[in-house]
């Protein structure tokens, strides 16, 4: 059973630059056709898709956010990341990885349980 | 603002029916059959319910059931039960190979 779970920081300071990394456990991020993401949910709000990297290494990001964005993979330690900088309140939200698997439902079949990320002073 | 419309609440009565659509564009829903809907639970991570538009994975109760006319799909819970009391999400690939999501509904209950 393939399992995903997140980890990074929980409060950031405005202007820094998030890191959080999502590891995959029962799997090889590096085998199959999956789009390994990231998505964010601000408080009460709705999904957002941050941007994915397939087994490839080849990126795609929310054009709303691809300037300050970076996601990579490093299959030696079975994980992928997420590199967001010039950080702001806006950034606050509940930041999700998940699997798309796009061999078998061209969705999102796997998600971790999810990391919170403040940004504050 | 969310890239897929959906309404923000919905409520029925136990054993009644819903539907909650999900409008987007010709760059995404009406174009691709990759559209999904998820359920959210209060502090937990979304779940698929419904892919390519209509069909079900393993383990999910036959009273969910996803549709499209055109631009606009849909996702039907019959016989409403007190546990779908939760948010609903759909998402769908668009074109440049991104994924779009619908700013979610929530349902109650009554």
């Amino acid at each position: 059973q393939v399992q995903l779970q997140e980890s990074g920081p929980g409060l950031v300071k405005p202007s820094q630059t998030l890191s959080l990394t999502c590891n995959v456990f029962g799997d090889s991020i590096s085998s199959g056709n999956f789009y390994w993401s990231w998505i964010r949910q601000p408080a009460g709000k709705g999904l957002e898709w941050i941007g994915r990297i397939h087994t490839s290494g080849s990126t795609k990001y929310n054009a709303a956010l691809k300037s300050r964005v970076t996601i990579s993979s490093d299959m030696s330690k079975n994980q992928f990341s997420l590199r967001l900088s010039s950080i702001t309140a806006a950034d606050t939200a509940l930041y999700f990885c998940a699997r798309y698997d796009f061999n078998n439902f061209d969705a999102f079949d796997i998600w971790g349980q999810g990391t919170m990320v403040i940004v504050s002073s | 603002q969310s890239a897929l419309a959906q309404p923000a609440s919905v409520s029925r009565s136990p054993g009644q029916s819903i539907t909650i659509s999900c409008t987007g564009t010709s760059s995404d829903v009406a174009t691709y059959k990759y559209v999904s809907w998820y359920q959210q639970y209060p502090g937990k991570a979304p779940n698929l319910i419904i892919f390519e538009v209509n069909n079900r994975p393993s383990g999910i109760s036959s009273r969910f059931s996803g549709s499209r006319s055109g631009n606009t799909a849909s996702l039907t819970i019959s016989g409403l039960q007190a546990e779908d009391e939760a948010s609903y999400y759909c998402s769908s690939y668009s074109s440049n190979s991104i994924v779009v999501f619908g700013g979610g509904t929530k349902v109650t209950v009554l």
